[in-house]
């Protein structure tokens, strides 16, 4: 079945450092890929998206590419703040509904 | 404009009552979903609405998980005979269509504590 693979946390960057998350997929065919995230305590909201290879996602200075050749959307930011502190989730969705997601990734930002 | 809403936002219960949980989509989303978060399993998909169609409910873990949709809008996702395994965030979340193209936007969730 379609998987989701994203790298274990939490990730623990001082302000303005790069950040990588990086997220590998399983699936049978051609999936969306998305990047999602949950601010403390508020709801999962949509971060980025792309819908078929060699896409690029990007969001809020966040990006991501859809690599096909090696099944993966590792999430990427130039210089984090304090205030990107959250919970990011990769996901897919194949055949038009369902989102399968990863376990996860918590990001900490010190000032 | 008015987002997903979910009620109760919390809701302990005692193991083996039943419960209730609600959903109101964003106006004019013809897909919705359930999800539920927990420590042990991340996040999981339930069950899928879209219009008319028979629902997907590929997801629910066991016979004791039910939900309906009446009307093409606010569902209700039903646990019967609680467990403590079933303590979770459950998420609900509403598309224009059932197309992962459309973004889901997702409510704020309820917090299941089963004691």
């Amino acid at each position: 079945g379609n998987s989701v693979t994203q790298m274990e946390g939490p990730v623990t960057l001082s302000e303005e450092a790069f950040l990588t998350i990086n997220c590998t997929y399983t699936a049978t065919g051609y999936p969306s890929l998305f990047w999602y995230v949950q601010y403390p305590g508020e709801g999962l909201q949509l971060l980025l998206k792309a819908t078929k290879a060699d896409d690029k996602g990007s969001n809020k200075g966040f990006e991501a590419t859809y690599r096909k050749e090696t099944t993966s959307f590792h999430l990427e930011k130039g210089s984090v703040q304090v205030s990107d502190s959250a919970v990011y989730f990769c996901a897919l969705s194949e055949g038009g509904n369902k989102l399968v997601f990863g376990a996860g990734t918590i990001l900490r930002v010190k000032s | 404009g008015a987002g997903v809403s979910q009620s109760p936002s919390n809701k302990v219960t005692e193991k083996g009552k039943d419960v209730e949980l609600r959903c109101d989509p964003i106006s004019g989303h013809t897909a919705l979903y359930w999800y539920r978060q927990s420590l042990g399993q991340g996040l999981e998909f339930l069950i899928y609405f879209q219009g008319n169609s028979a629902p997907d409910k590929s997801g629910l873990p066991s016979d004791r998980f039910s939900a309906e949709r009446t009307g093409g809008s606010v569902s209700t996702l039903t646990i019967q005979r609680t467990q403590q395994e079933d303590s979770a965030v459950y998420l609900c979340a509403s598309s224009l269509a059932g197309r992962g193209l459309n973004e889901q936007y997702f409510g704020p969730g309820t917090r299941l504590t089963v004691t």
